[in-house]
């Protein structure tokens, strides 16, 4: 089983708004990852997660605020954003954080749309 | 910058033909590769991972890496519509980072 989950599907919100994306995996995976994706773009990583440690902040605005409550959830808390912040929240999940074998498995996303 | 550079097309083969999808990196001391699919408004997809010079196969998928040459590709056999998707290359580039190239879209005519 190589499934990670993310909820909403799809999210609007105005800029004023706080919102959350939330992330799962039960593969026992130590490694989490939230990447954005724009249109006809490849992923940019954003955050990494090893186990349960921020381990990589890719100098993304404070508006985006990154939680790893236990080894199997990832959430992405959003408040004040900007329209440019519109795109496809991915999250992934890897086994072994740091290997050079590791190999990310991602969600289906969360397509992101602030007004 | 360490970067990974993919032609972002589009390719078009007729079915039934191969498909053949090339990257090039710039970290040398990169040591894992991948192949993701993704198909438009999904996300990634992982397709064949690769970490040793030479082939690999996966049904009807190739992947091919060449250190020295700092190249990987991907062959697909017998093309079908349903391989007509954006095939991301990726590369570990260690500490956690994986950097994807741009992205090549196939078009596979049935």
């Amino acid at each position: 089983d190589t499934e990670v989950t993310q909820t909403p599907k799809h999210l609007v919100m105005g800029m004023t708004n706080k919102k959350s994306l939330k992330c799962e995996q039960h593969m026992g995976h130590r490694a989490m990852y939230w990447y954005k994706q724009k249109a006809k773009k490849p992923p940019e990583l954003m955050f990494v997660y090893s186990y349960e440690k921020l381990s990589i902040n890719e100098s993304v605005p404070s508006r985006f605020s990154p939680e790893c409550p236990n080894s199997s959830l990832l959430n992405l808390h959003l408040h004040a954003l900007q329209p440019e912040d519109s795109a496809l929240y991915l999250c992934a999940s890897s086994q072994a954080p740091g290997s050079a074998q590791e190999t990310q498995y991602f969600g289906p996303g969360t397509r992101l749309l602030v007004l | 910058q360490k970067e990974v550079e993919q032609n972002s097309g589009p390719l078009s083969v007729p079915e039934g033909a191969i498909a053949s999808l090339n990257c090039t990196y710039s970290d040398r001391g990169s040591q894992s590769f991948f192949w993701y699919r993704q198909y438009s408004g999904k996300s990634p997809e992982l397709i064949m991972f690769i970490y040793s010079n030479g082939d690999k196969e996966d049904g009807r998928f190739t992947a091919q890496l060449n250190k020295a040459s700092q190249y990987v590709s991907l062959l697909i056999r017998d093309s079908q519509p349903s391989d007509s998707a954006t095939y991301l290359c990726a590369v570990n580039i260690g500490g956690f980072k994986t950097i994807f190239g741009a992205g090549t879209r196939l078009f596979v005519k049935a």
